[in-house]
């Protein structure tokens, strides 16, 4: 049981480039979330999926799209990288019935 | 979902109790008061939740007032393991929109 993987750990984009943030969770679990954090901020919802096939924008979706084709994968695409974009970005899921977030360990990107 | 007030650093001398208030006077019914951490740049841990009643598990207490507007994390034998980043979130019950709103938590750091 490996939780929850996001892949890679690091990352330096040039503005402009597209890439795909990758989260993937073992625990069958229905909710997924990607959120951003900047630093010395809380966490920002970015997109949610409360199921496969079902995804939705959270506080800060502009410029990312994601998808939820399998209940264990949700991938979070950058269009058309930004600085702005620089951030470490977290994934986490939990059971429908579930109360507590199981995170990943983040991924550092930086967009230069 | 409920804003909460938290203060912005905490000190606490290791073995000693470490008390960190939260302030959610505009909380629901129906709505829950979570804890997380933040361990330097890991991704957050879910610590404990409630929702009327204290609640206790192997790592915390959490203690809500009787108005519910307010709620106290604590930890009875800080180490300095639980030097960390502790977010209160308020948020609706299980089953509803999925989604975490952090704050900028309180920074507690434990030293000798």
């Amino acid at each position: 049981n490996a939780g929850v993987t996001q892949t890679p750990k690091f990352q330096v984009l040039k503005t402009g480039q597209s890439m795909t943030l990758q989260c993937a969770q073992d625990m069958n679990h229905e909710y997924m979330s990607w959120y951003r954090q900047d630093p010395g901020m809380g966490l920002r919802l970015i997109h949610y999926s409360v199921g496969a096939g079902i995804t939705d924008q959270g506080e800060v979706p502009n410029g990312y799209n994601v998808s939820r084709s399998t209940t264990e994968d949700f991938p979070l695409r950058l269009l058309s990288a930004a600085p702005s974009q620089t951030s470490v970005y977290f994934c986490a899921s939990r059971f429908t019935g579930g109360y507590g977030y199981t995170f990943g360990s983040g991924t550092r990107l930086t967009v230069v | 979902d409920a804003k909460t007030t938290q203060p912005t650093s905490m000190d606490c001398a290791e073995g000693r109790a470490a008390n960190l208030p939260c302030n959610h006077s505009t909380i629901s019914g129906n709505e829950y008061v979570y804890w997380y951490r933040q361990i330097h740049s890991q991704g957050p841990q879910y610590i404990i939740h409630g929702l009327k009643n204290n609640e206790t598990n192997e790592m915390a207490s959490l203690i809500i007032t009787e108005d519910r507007k307010s709620s106290t994390l604590i930890l009875p034998h800080a180490t300095l393991r639980d030097t960390a980043v502790y977010y209160c979130i308020v948020r609706g019950p299980t089953g509803t929109a999925s989604k975490l709103t952090f704050g900028t938590g309180t920074r507690l750091q434990v030293t000798l």
